[in-house]
């Protein structure tokens, strides 16, 4: 079982739609999470932090259920902007080091 | 907020010759550095972690001796691929863990490598 999984995708929604993401992780003693967005070709970048008391940004909702061990992303109201790969990180103290794990991304692709 | 740079951001290169690649934050002191590779349409591969002032933790799969990592400094980590190979052309990123804020990573804008 991978250490972090992610519904591959791709998510096609029409603009102004609701989208929920999932990301599950395997270890219990993972201490930080992230949802990053990515678009192609470029560097990842932090869309927000994950707290156990769940957050919100804007549009942006990002929920964490450690007794199940799940984040979750959700976007309302979808932009074409919104159209990228989204992320699931994890950290946890590993050894004596942080392990950084990716999850290997959900495609989301918003069209008119 | 924070800043990472990276350099080169792309470079060309025949095959057998080595690369650096160097991975800076620029307002804040990174303990750890993580060195990625991402080949097209596929997710961030986690090469190795980086520690400042230790070996780097290479994950499997990983060859330490044609992948060498230094992080000599809190502010600089790089990455040499040695003898490069057309099958080492990937897209390198780094990025670092940043304890002034709160955990979270910072990415260099990358740096797409092609060996000819």
């Amino acid at each position: 079982r991978k250490e972090v999984e992610q519904d591959p995708g791709p998510f096609n929604v029409p603009e102004g739609a609701t989208v929920a993401f999932n990301c599950t992780y395997s270890n219990s003693a993972s201490q930080s999470f992230f949802w990053y967005r990515q678009d192609c070709r470029k560097e990842p970048k932090l869309l927000m932090s994950v707290y156990s008391s769940g957050n919100e940004d804007g549009r942006f909702t990002a929920q964490l259920n450690r007794a199940s061990q799940y984040i979750s992303l959700l976007i309302r109201d979808s932009k074409l902007s919104d159209s990228a790969t989204y992320l699931c990180v994890v950290i946890l103290l590993s050894g004596g080091y942080n392990k950084l794990i990716f999850g290997a991304g959900t495609r989301l692709a918003v069209h008119p | 907020g924070a800043v990472v740079s990276q350099h080169p951001s792309w470079v060309i290169c025949k095959s057998g010759t080595s690369v650096k690649i160097e991975c800076r934050s620029l307002d804040f002191q990174a303990t750890t550095m993580f060195w990625y590779r991402q080949f097209p349409k596929q997710s961030l591969m986690l090469m190795a972690t980086s520690n400042e002032g230790s070996k780097a933790t290479y994950e499997q799969g990983v060859e330490k001796d044609k992948f060498l990592i230094n992080h000599a400094s809190l502010t600089l980590s790089t990455l040499t691929v040695t003898s490069a190979h057309p099958e080492d052309s990937s897209f390198y990123i780094c990025s670092a863990l940043s304890d002034r804020y709160t955990g979270e990573l910072f990415f260099g804008e990358g740096s797409r490598l092609t060996v000819l």
